[in-house]
């Protein structure tokens, strides 16, 4: 089963507009990641964020962590259509189950 | 480019075949995970490999198994295929295998089973 969930499953904006991603999840966890997926090809890591962290910044990305809520968000300022690909969160559990977990991903497009 | 890679790119095949897929880690990676993604089901983990041992099991099925030879490279083996089993297996790697790294994937294998 999942643990994260992304909302929306997918988003489409204008170049320059901001997209905000978010993810929700089930258990306590020892941190969550973001990675990205264009179309076909393998996922690239774009942050780690600890489970102790609230707010973690990367280039144009912004991630948010709440764990009282068990939720996640991703922002990315000033789209760019290359940035146009999947994005998924993913988590590891606590308690040692030892796998990553990942969302279904939303499904970004940035039209120039 | 993750520094992993992964052979073939594409596989095509008939059902109750059998195939190898093949991984070669970043370079000093001990661990390796495998994942599969369909549309369906979505990113599964699979297996995962530490220093040539099994360390952790996910949604593998009793078809399919996995090895890490002394080079640190994996193979998954995926036997008497079904058309379920068409996805996309993924690889990926890091240096210790621990919850707090990142983990550094491939390009994929896209296998189709017809």
């Amino acid at each position: 089963s999942q643990q994260g969930e992304e909302d929306p499953q997918a988003l489409s904006i204008q170049e320059g507009e901001n997209a905000t991603m978010n993810c929700s999840y089930k258990t306590s966890i020892n941190n969550l990641q973001w990675y990205r997926q264009n179309s076909g090809r393998g996922l690239v890591h774009l942050i780690l964020i600890r489970s102790n962290e609230r707010e973690k910044h990367s280039g144009r990305l912004r991630v948010t962590l709440d764990t009282s809520k068990k939720s996640s968000s991703l922002l990315i300022t000033a789209s760019r259509a290359a940035d146009t690909a999947s994005y998924f969160c993913a988590t590891w559990a606590q308690g040692g189950s030892e796998k990553l977990v990942f969302g279904k991903g939303t499904k970004l497009t940035v039209n120039p | 480019d993750s520094g992993v890679t992964q052979t073939p790119k594409h596989l095509i095949t008939a059902t109750g075949q059998r195939v190898t897929l093949r991984c070669s880690p970043r370079s000093g990676d001990l661990s390796v995970y495998w994942y599969q993604q369909s549309l369906d089901q979505g990113l599964q983990f699979l297996i995962q490999y530490y220093n040539g041992e099994e360390r952790a099991k996910g949604n593998i099925l009793e078809r399919f198994s996995a090895q890490q030879f002394p080079d640190l490279h994996s193979e998954l083996n995926l036997s008497s295929l079904e058309l379920g089993d068409s996805a996309l297996y993924f690889c990926a790697s890091s240096s210790t295998g621990l919850p707090r790294e990142t983990q550094y994937f491939g390009p994929g294998t896209r296998l189709l089973v017809l």
